[in-house]
C-alpha cells in the first residue's frame, strides 16, 4: 500500500508570495490532517479535513487555509508569506471518523522556506 | 489545556547502553498515546498506540509503556541506526481529530 505523498518536497520562495503545498493520502482514508514542524515549535496542528470539509483548526492566521478534493488529496494554501512561515509542512493521513483506532500517518513533508 | 512534555531534550547512549525516554501528559480524556520516530528531514514515522494504562508494546529493541500521567519508551541495547528524534503525541476523546506534540527527544547512539 502507498504511504501519504507530498509534492513539491522543497520550496523557496520570497516574503509576499503565496504557495501551495500537495497532499495525496493513503488509499482509501478519508481525513488528512496539515502540520507545521519548526524547531523551536515542534509540530503544530494547522487543520483537519474530512469528505472535503475541515473539521478543525488550529491557531493559525487566515493566511493558512485548506481544502480537500472528493478523491481525498488535499491542498494547503499560504498567502503573503513571512519569514517565519519557513518550516516542514507535514501531512498526515487516517481512516477518519468512527474508526476506533485512528492512527494517523505522515507523509515526508514539503520543506519551505521563505527568502 | 491539553499538553506533551518530553524528556530528556537530547540523549546521548553507547551502542548497547539501555535507557529510556519520557512523556508526560495532561488531557482531558486520553483517547490515544502515540510514539513517533522522525529522521533528519523526514516525517515522522508510526511506531506505537497505547490507549489505556498498563499497556505495553514492543517492536524490535523498543518498548513503549503507558500509565495515566506518563508513557516511557524503553530502548534495549540500541544501535546506531535507533539514532533519531523519537516523538510523543496524544489525542483527546474530545477531539480524536488531531494530535498534540511533544517537543521530541533527540537520541544518539555512539558505536
Amino acid at each position: 500500500k502507498a504511504g501519504v505523498t507530498q509534492t513539491p518536497r522543497y520550496l523557496i520562495k520570497t516574503r509576499g508570495q503565496q504557495v501551495t503545498l500537495s497532499c495525496s493520502p493513503i488509499s482509501g482514508h478519508r481525513s488528512v490532517s496539515w502540520y507545521q514542524q519548526t524547531p523551536g515549535q515542534g509540530l503544530q496542528f494547522l487543520f483537519e479535513y474530512f469528505s472535503e470539509t475541515q473539521r478543525n483548526k488550529g491557531n493559525f492566521p487566515g493566511r493558512f487555509s485548506g481544502r480537500q478534493f472528493s478523491n481525498s488529496r488535499s491542498e494547503m494554501n499560504v498567502s503573503t508569506l513571512e519569514l517565519g512561515d519557513s518550516a516542514l509542512y507535514l501531512c498526515a493521513s487516517s481512516s477518519g471518523l468512527g474508526v476506533i483506532h485512528n492512527e494517523q500517518f505522515f507523509g515526508p513533508g514539503t520543506r519551505l522556506t521563505v527568502l | 489545556e491539553d499538553q506533551v512534555t518530553q524528556s530528556p531534550e537530547a540523549l546521548r547512549l553507547q551502542e548497547g547502553e539501555s535507557s529510556s525516554l519520557n512523556c508526560s501528559y495532561t488531557v482531558s480524556g486520553l483517547r490515544g498515546l502515540f510514539w513517533y520516530r522522525q529522521d533528519p528531514g523526514k516525517g515522522p514515522e508510526f511506531l506505537f498506540t497505547l490507549y489505556s494504562a498498563g499497556e505495553e508494546k514492543e517492536k524490535e529493541r523498543l518498548k513503549a509503556t503507558l500509565t495515566k500521567k506518563e508513557s516511557f519508551l524503553h530502548i534495549t541495547a540500541p544501535k546506531p541506526e535507533d539514532s533519531a528524534t523519537y516523538l510523543c503525541a496524544v489525542q483527546a476523546r474530545y477531539n480524536t481529530d488531531k494530535l498534540i506534540f511533544g517537543t521530541g527527544t533527540r537520541l544518539q547512539v555512539f558505536p
